[in-house]
């Protein structure tokens, strides 16, 4: 089993419209998770941390349920320019007290005219 | 806006070759992490290194690959003999200190191994 699964999508949305991503993590232990974005062919930049309080960030909200070890990522009135890849990424510490991020596969968003 | 950059962009070698990555991290950033992106996946960490300092290399296939950062500045992946299988992105990433969360990559050097 992969420590952080996605569903790859796509997923093709029209502009204005509301969509939502999961992600399952399987490390109970995780202390912080992460949505990252990736456009086509270029690296990955973060886009927000994701609290159990959840967090909004414009049109974006974040959110995590750690009993059930699940973050989503809410977009609200796509844009076109929101069409990228929407990786999962948690934080795993290891020996040494050093930080690890674990990303997911991603979720593919294609928003159309 | 500072950046990390990252040398060749794109490499196409024979299997059974030698290659070479570079990388320059952000200044100041004292963490610096190589990942490979096969298509389709998400980043997999291969080398963490703190300052000239290997913290974590578990994923890194040793039998061909090396990395090192000797003065903890710029850093070098090699990869030798190259495999058909090693064909990927290459990315690397830096963190702030005190603040590893947040990874500032590099625009990666894409690999086709022919």
């Amino acid at each position: 089993r992969k420590e952080v699964e996605q569903d790859p999508g796509p997923f093709n949305v029209p502009e204005g419209a509301t969509v939502a991503f999961n992600c399952t993590y399987s490390n109970s232990a995780s202390q912080s998770f992460f949505w990252y974005r990736q456009d086509c062919r270029k690296e990955p930049k973060l886009l927000m941390s994701v609290y159990s309080s959840g967090n909004e960030d414009g049109r974006f909200t974040a959110q995590l349920n750690r009993a059930s070890q699940y973050i989503s990522l809410l977009i609200r009135d796509s844009k076109l320019s929101d069409s990228a890849t929407y990786l999962c990424v948690v934080n795993d510490m290891f020996s040494g007290g050093y930080n690890k991020l674990i990303f997911g596969a991603g979720t593919r968003l294609a928003v159309h005219p | 806006e500072a950046e990390v950059a990252q040398s060749p962009r794109y490499k196409i070698t024979e299997k059974s070759q030698a290659v070479a990555f570079w990388c320059d991290p952000i200044s100041g950033h004292a963490t610096l992490y190589w990942y490979r992106q096969i298509l389709g996946q998400g980043p997999e960490l291969l080398v963490q290194f703190q300052d000239e300092s290997v913290v974590d290399d578990s994923q890194l296939p040793k039998d061909r690959f090396s990395a090192e950062r000797l003065k903890g500045v710029d850093s070098t992946l090699k990869i030798q003999p190259a495999e058909l299988g090693d064909s990927a992105m290459y990315l690397c990433a830096s963190s702030p200190p005190h603040n590893s969360y947040e990874q500032y990559f590099g625009p990666g050097t894409r690999l086709t191994v022919t």
